[in-house]
């Protein structure tokens, strides 16, 4: 598509749950990136994609956090066993190449109870 | 420590006069910047770019400046519309070093006033 797409919209766990997170990068991306927002204006980078191989994944918090990119499959995240200060809004962004602006979805609002 | 620095929270201009959002960045290592420009509950939509290579690069009404020696950055809006009112984050990489991870600033909040 011409967007990235990203779903659900907003995810709601109780703390201990998991948690997954999917996006649909723009067609013909080859890179996919992932970034968490906990306050209203701050971005941190979790990890990057080039095609289905990891390329940087030196943001991700190691032990609960895991992400994929497969053919011809939506992008994931996935959190084990939650906790409450996982409650974010993530982004999902897509780049044609390296050097190339990239496109964000809209997000996907966390909130662990 | 913020290597990307955005010293104004907000920014209040009248419709039609230019609109000014600056940006200074501590490391080194950057090589290219964007702008993003975001609504609440949106994700940030891209608006322009520039490489270290140029000190400025033009895109309809917004203009982008970027002063290396000086490590800091500018977006210029001519002219201001109140559709323009949003939060605008200024983000850098360092794709030299096969970087390509974005670091933003915290952001400017621009109201433009009809």
């Amino acid at each position: 598509g011409e967007e990235v797409a990203q779903t659900p919209k907003h995810l709601v766990r109780g703390e201990g749950q998991k948690a997954k997170l999917y996006c649909a990068p723009i067609k013909g991306h080859s890179y996919v990136f992932w970034y968490q927002q906990v306050l209203k204006n701050e971005f941190k980078f979790l990890i990057s994609f080039q095609n289905e191989n990891v390329f940087d994944e030196t943001g991700m918090p190691k032990e609960r956090f895991s992400a994929k990119c497969l053919p011809n499959s939506p992008c994931s995240l996935e959190i084990q066993a939650t906790k409450l200060e996982d409650s974010a809004v993530y982004f999902c962004a897509s780049s044609y190449d390296r050097g190339q602006p990239q496109h964000f979805g809209d997000g996907t609002r966390l909130s662990i109870l | 420590d913020q290597q990307v620095k955005q010293n104004s929270p907000s920014l209040s201009v009248q419709e039609g006069r230019i609109s000014i959002l600056n940006c200074d960045y501590t490391n080194s290592m950057f090589d290219y910047f964007l702008w993003y420009k975001k609504y609440p509950a949106e994700g940030p939509t891209f608006l322009i770019s520039i490489s270290s290579i140029k000190d400025k690069n033009e895109d309809g009404r917004f203009t982008v400046f970027l002063n290396k020696s000086a490590k800091h950055l500018s977006l210029h809006i001519v002219p201001s519309q109140p559709g323009d009112s949003a939060v605008y984050f200024c983000a850098a990489s360092a794709l030299g070093g096969s970087n390509y991870k974005l670091t933003f600033g915290k952001g400017t909040l621009l109201t433009v006033n009809p």
